[in-house]
This record gives C-alpha cells, structure tokens and sequence, in this order.
C-alpha cells in the first residue's frame, strides 16, 4: 500500500517568511495530493491540493509543487503570518474517483513566530 | 466548500456503554465516507471506509464488532462505538467525499470514556 513521509514534524518560522514543507509517497499510481491545515480540536480544513497532471499550484501565499519522478510534493507558505500556525498534513490518494482512501502523512506542526 | 456535519462534538460516557456518532454530508450526496480516529498530536489513522448500502470495509487491525458502521442513505453514516473501554478514548473524524472528488471532514467527536 501506500506510504506517506512527511518533513519535518516541527517547525518554527518568523512571521514574514517563508515556510516549506515535504512530502514523499511510495506509490506510483497515486495522483492526487492534497494538502490540509488543522488548529487544535478541529476538523481538517483542505487548503489546496495538485493532481498528477500539474507540475505546480498556486493560491495566493499557499503554493504546491509535486515531482511525480522523485514521488514528492512539497507545499510552500509565503509571507507567513500567526494564524498559519497549525498542523499541515500531506496525503495521496491512488484513485482520485472518491472512493478511495488518503494515505496521510504524520503531520507538520507550524509555528510563526511574531 | 461542501459541509459534512458531524454530531456530538463532545460526549462523556462510562465504561461500557455504546455511544453513536452520526456524520451527514448537507449539501451533497456522498456514496462513500470515511472514518477516522486521530490520537492527540498525530496524524489521522483511516478506521473505516463505508459505503452506502454495503458493508464497511475495515482497516487492519480495527474490530468490526467494536465499531459498528451504518450508512444507510447517501448523506448519513453512523459509527457506533460498543462497550467503550478508556482505551477507546479518543478524537474521532468522518470524512465524505464531493463529485469532484476533494473529501470534507467533519467537526470530530471528543469521545472520554469514564
């Protein structure tokens, strides 16, 4: 099945900067990656996602790339300000029809610093 | 986006009680939902996938018997949790998936067992 591994599980960027986070997955047949931002005790909020047909995505500071070579994506935050301070899940997904499960990667844990 | 409800957000119960989670997809029909049962500070872990007037297809290592799953119409699902035990203390997330294929989460359910 399939394998997320995301990086790094922790990190800490000054408002203003720009924060990156990576994912890698095993499975060539994934193609679909979305990406979704959760505060604490509540839902998962999807944030932006990228299907194998595009190299990139972008949605005004949030931006993802995808490498379907290397099998990695990586979501890109720009001009980081507090409430981006979340936990950032990856997940990929084989069949992209609805009916079939996410494989989420173990989660970000992003804190801007002010 | 579209909004799946979920309901309680919170419940307290004793130790061996059932207690029922219910989870609805308001403007959508979704023919497919997950259910997933997230641990403090880590990723969401898949229980379940359930299909509308089938049975759920469990992930390894979850009981079947322990967690009951019903999804009786396209924007309903229910998950039932038999005879809590502590250890099944736990923050517990639907998921249900759109026609153009991006899944929505719930609000979660914070299930403490007494």
């Amino acid at each position: 099945g399939e394998n997320v591994e995301q990086h790094p599980s922790t990190l800490s960027v000054q408002e203003g900067d720009s924060a990156v986070i990576k994912c890698t997955y095993s499975d060539s047949a994934s193609n679909y990656f979305p990406w979704y931002k959760q505060e604490l005790g509540k839902r998962p909020q999807l944030i932006i996602d990228i299907r194998s047909n595009v190299g990139e995505k972008k949605d005004q500071r949030i931006a993802v790339t995808l490498n379907k070579t290397a099998k990695h994506f990586s979501l890109h935050i720009t001009e980081t300000q507090p409430e981006d301070s979340a936990v950032y899940f990856c997940a990929a997904q084989a069949n992209n029809f609805g009916n079939e499960k996410l494989t989420f990667g173990t989660g970000t844990r992003l804190t801007i610093i002010p | 986006g579209a909004v799946v409800s979920q309901h309680p957000s919170r419940v307290i119960c004793k130790s061996g009680t059932s207690v029922k989670i219910e989870c609805r997809s308001l403007d959508f029909q979704a023919t497919t939902m997950f259910w997933y049962r997230q641990f403090p500070k880590q990723s969401l872990m898949l229980m379940a996938t359930s299909n509308e007037g089938s049975k759920a297809t469990y992930e390894q290592g979850v009981e079947k018997d322990k967690f009951l799953i019903n999804h009786a119409s396209l924007t309903l699902s229910t998950l039932t949790v038999t005879s809590a035990h502590p250890e099944d203390s736990s923050f517990y997330i639907c998921s249900a998936a759109t026609r153009d294929e991006k899944l929505f989460f719930g609000s979660g359910t914070q299930l403490s067992v007494l």
